[in-house]
């Protein structure tokens, strides 16, 4: 079970928006900065929001990221199907000098 | 364009050691991040350790006692050593570069590391 906890799935249907929450502690979200992955089946993770609210160059701005005390979020707006992929939240944690912590990851079914 | 390599053997026999290499063509190897990152099968990613940009290493709690990760900034090779491997330890496993703990921009393909009893 991940300290990072998110929803193991969500699902929208084309041009919605949807958003994936990721709850932590004072330790780790509520001190240090999330950061966002996507990865597609059978690849590796891709970085999508960095520093809570951050896109890299190249990463739609359809994709945003927000952090409120303890918890953070991830929001897809104008839903496509190339957005279906498993989304993880991470973090720093605090409490034994690392280590990172990854969320348990959240499916994304564009139905 | 950046791209970042690696490779190891895929099948383990319980009690074995892990050995996985990476490095990175088309980019800088030194002062960055250099990260190992597992997922074992239909499951989510794991921090192993990394090695920060000043040279310093920080391993998961869980598997320090068993992991080890050194760089050869000469060579550009980045590496990961898991003793007495078990089935719990079957997973891809992937390097990252990046530029602080958690943000990793650079990835390589990941390899399947198979532990068989």
């Amino acid at each position: 079970q991940s300290v990072l906890t998110q929803p193991p799935s969500a699902s929208g249907t084309p041009g919605q928006r949807v958003t994936i929450s990721c709850s932590g502690s004072s330790s780790n979200i509520g001190s240090n900065f999330v950061y966002w992955y996507q990865q597609l089946p059978g690849t590796a993770p891709k970085l999508l929001i960095y520093r809570n609210d951050q896109r890299p160059s190249g990463v739609p701005d359809r994709f945003s990221g927000s952090k409120s005390g303890t918890s953070a979020s991830l929001a897809i707006s104008g839903l496509r199907s190339e957005d279906e992929a498993d989304y993880y939240c991470a973090a720093w944690d605090d409490s034994l000098g690392g280590p990172v912590l990854f969320g348990g990851g959240t499916k994304l079914t564009v139905l | 364009q950046v791209q970042v390599q690696q490779w190891g053997a895929g099948l383990l026999k319980a009690s074995e050691t892990l050995s996985l290499t990476c490095t990175i063509y088309g980019g800088s190897f030194s002062g960055y991040f250099w990260t190992w990152i597992r997922q074992p099968p239909g499951k989510g990613l794991e921090w192993i350790g990394e090695i920060t940009h000043s040279g310093g290493t920080i391993y998961n709690p869980s598997l320090k006692s068993r992991v080890t990760i050194s760089v050869d900034t000469p060579n550009k090779h980045f590496s990961l050593k898991v003793n007495s491997v078990t089935a719990a330890d079957t997973a891809v496993y992937y390097c990252a570069r990046g530029f602080s703990s958690g943000w990793y921009n650079y990835w390589g393909q990941g390899t399947l590391v198979t532990v068989s009893s």
